[in-house]
């Protein structure tokens, strides 16, 4: 148990439906971030939220929506998604000032 | 730019020593990372140094840092099944902001 919890752990949907993966850190932090992992390469950074405002996006598709509504929650909204969108779907936070990272157990998406 | 580079699978004897290898291009990284990645799972820290040391031992866990090859390793003593997993080598971005830079990561095969 990292403190770090996400919700779902697996999701399957059609390229037209509309869905939303949950992030919940109980760590005290205040720096949030998304990370994708697909097969045989590395993490790739899409967000980072510090104290609740964005500060990063990594070029990620619009059809990915971020919304950090306070320091412990971190939502990521998917629509229209592609099937080389499949993939592990990670959060993570750590301290605003402290560069060691604690992710969750990932949510697996497919995209039929 | 920034890149982080792993050999992506390696083999070892339970009861062997296994030394996973990592090269990376940022020479101001100031933190270097090795995660775990079990089946199903999130990453998990295992352990990180300073980019003023050369070496940092941690029980079974012995981490290599050579700056002037850009070169870190990490090395598990008396390996054991339970070790199976994938490691992460990763670095500290410098500018930017919290950025972590991850390899595609190493798989590691214990067999008896």
């Amino acid at each position: 148990e990292t403190g770090v919890t996400q919700t779902p752990r697996h999701l399957v949907m059609g390229m037209t439906n509309k869905k939303s993966l949950k992030c919940e850190q109980h760590l005290g932090h205040n720096a949030m971030y998304w990370y994708k992992q697909s097969a045989k390469k590395p993490l790739e950074l899409m967000f980072v939220y510090s104290l609740e405002e964005r500060v990063e996006n990594n070029s990620v598709p619009s059809r990915f929506s971020p919304e950090c509504p306070n320091s412990s929650h971190l939502f990521l909204h998917l629509h229209t998604l592609q099937p080389e969108d499949s993939a592990l779907y990670l959060c993570a936070s750590s301290q605003e000032n402290k560069n060691i990272q604690y992710f969750g157990a990932g949510t697996r998406l497919s995209v039929l | 730019g920034e890149d982080v580079e792993q050999s992506l699978f390696l083999s070892v004897r339970e009861g062997d020593s296994s030394v996973i290898n990592c090269t990376y291009t940022d020479s101001s990284s100031t933190y270097l990372y090795w995660y775990k990645q079990e089946p199903g799972a999130g990453l998990q820290l295992l352990t990180y140094i300073f980019s003023n040391m050369d070496m940092k031992q941690d029980q079974r866990l012995t981490v290599l840092l050579n700056k002037k090859d850009k070169h870190l390793s990490l090395r598990i003593a008396d390996t054991q099944t339970g070790d199976s997993a994938i490691y992460f080598c990763a670095e500290w971005a410098s500018g930017g902001y919290n950025k972590l830079i991850f390899g595609a990561g190493t798989r590691l095969a214990v067999h008896p």
